[in-house]
């Protein structure tokens, strides 16, 4: 069974906070990782997809990175604001999900940023 | 946002019944999916289809069947559905290959009775 695991599984911060959430995958035989941001009654939005070890990723307030070797990925989003509460889903592609476009996604982190 | 469609958003179906839920990519894509999204679950990947050949059925159950007449568009066929499969199904298009990000349309949410 392919392991997918995201921490924390929720999250509550002030408006203003900095955050980070980790997404841990198999280190081994490793095509691309991809986060998602899925906020209540839309549908999921890609955020980043990073593949290469060292990638370094940033759009506006939230930056992620990746070390396939340790295999984890981290996404940043320096202070917070409440349009950034939603869950964020990691995904993982690779010789295990059986090729490039196939994805294993965790479970999500639910991030709500109250005022 | 226009470029994922899916219909219906909302369906309640018997056990009995057969029905179809219809996805639309208009992104000029060659890969579509379908994911089942459960309660407390993560997004399950049912079906790939990469240049409208099916190239993964993530031992999904025959009460689904895919179809995907072409490029721009995918089905899943529902006949005989249990009551656990009430969920939230997605479809999802990207070029084919890996390092793409997927498009995902709105959902529709399944209740089987």
């Amino acid at each position: 069974i392919l392991n997918v695991e995201q921490s924390p599984q929720s999250l509550h911060v002030q408006e203003g906070d900095s955050t980070n959430f980790t997404c841990s995958f198999p280190s081994s035989n490793f095509y691309a990782l991809h986060w998602y941001r899925w906020e209540t009654a839309k549908s999921p939005k890609a955020l980043f997809v990073m593949t290469l070890n060292g990638d370094e990723k940033k759009k506006g307030r939230i930056s992620a990175t990746l070390n396939t070797k340790e295999g984890y990925s981290y996404l940043y989003i320096k202070g917070s604001q409440p349009e950034d509460s939603a869950t964020y889903l990691c995904a993982f592609s690779g010789e295990l999900t059986g090729g490039g476009n196939k994805l294993t996604f965790g479970t999500g982190t639910q991030l709500k940023v109250e005022l | 946002e226009t470029g994922v469609t899916q219909t219906p958003r909302h369906l309640v179906m018997g056990m009995t019944n057969k029905k179809s839920l219809k996805c639309e990519q208009h992104l000029g894509h060659n890969a579509m999916y379908w994911y089942k999204q459960s309660a407390k679950k993560p997004l399950e990947l049912m079906f790939v289809y990469n240049f409208k050949e099916q190239t993964e059925n993530n031992s999904v159950p025959s009460r689904f069947s895919p179809e995907c007449p072409n490029s721009s568009h995918l089905f899943l066929h529902l006949h005989t559905l249990q009551p656990e499969d009430s969920a939230l199904y997605l479809c999802a298009s990207s070029q084919e290959g890996r390092g793409y990000e997927q498009y995902f349309g709105p959902g529709t949410r399944l209740t089987v009775t």
